[in-house]
């Protein structure tokens, strides 16, 4: 079974900085590539950031291109998103997903998610 | 950026209703959509991918069609487990992009 963990989230200051983990369990971490999608509170979803099998090939929305960095590592199975500049618009939920490589960029397996509160 | 826009926003159904949500978007996609549902407080769960096919252990009520701009997601016969939000997304090119979700709720 996949499992998708993630946790780092918190409240945090504007201007701050947090790192998110995730853990992944139940498949072959290093043949997939890996996704961070975002929920703001009773909003939609919005799609951060994507990072290839290997990490060599990483994407970003423009909404925190410059200021979020994705990277993983294989041999831990954990994803990281890490966070700085953080602005209020940043406060959402932080899915990690798997690319379930049916077709173009899909999103099979979903984490619970851990919520990013930025706020003063 | 390829917009999505998803229609109606909301509808009420009844139990064992047909049920048919639109997603467009902005340009030519092929059939590269994919749809989800979201219940209240937890993760979305993957349904349909590449426009029309079902993720496995979806039920069959589900189903999905389209290509180009055009793309619709069918529930045949709407179960009470089937109230949720439901959301079609690009996987052609990046930056990928959601629709802004339908919410079918009890009548």
């Amino acid at each position: 079974e996949v499992q998708l963990v993630e946790s780092g989230g918190g409240l945090v200051q504007p201007g701050g900085s947090l790192r998110l983990s995730c853990g992944a369990s139940g498949f072959s971490f290093s043949t997939y590539d890996m996704n961070w999608v975002r929920q703001a509170p009773g909003k939609g979803l919005e799609w951060v950031s994507s990072i290839s099998n290997s990490g060599g090939t990483k994407h970003y929305a423009d909404s925190v291109r410059g200021r979020f960095t994705i990277s993983r590592d294989n041999a831990k199975n954990s994803l990281y998103l890490q966070m700085s500049s953080l602005r209020d618009d940043d406060t959402a939920i932080y899915y990690c997903v798997r690319d379930g490589f049916h077709t173009g960029f899909d999103f099979d397996d979903w984490g619970q998610g851990t919520l990013v509160a930025v706020s003063s | 950026d390829i917009q999505m826009t998803q229609s109606p926003s909301s509808l009420s159904a009844s139990v064992g209703d047909r049920v048919t949500i639109t997603c467009r978007a902005s340009q030519s996609i092929s059939t590269y959509v994919n749809w989800y549902q979201q219940k209240p407080g937890k993760a979305p769960k993957f349904l349909i991918y590449g426009a029309s096919s079902l993720q496995s252990g979806v039920p069959s009520r589900f189903s999905g069609s389209g290509s180009g701009t055009d793309f619709t997601l069918t529930i045949s016969s709407l179960q009470p487990e089937d109230f949720a939000t439901y959301y079609c997304q690009q996987g052609f090119i990046t930056p990928l992009t959601f629709g802004g979700g339908t919410y079918v709720e009890i009548k």
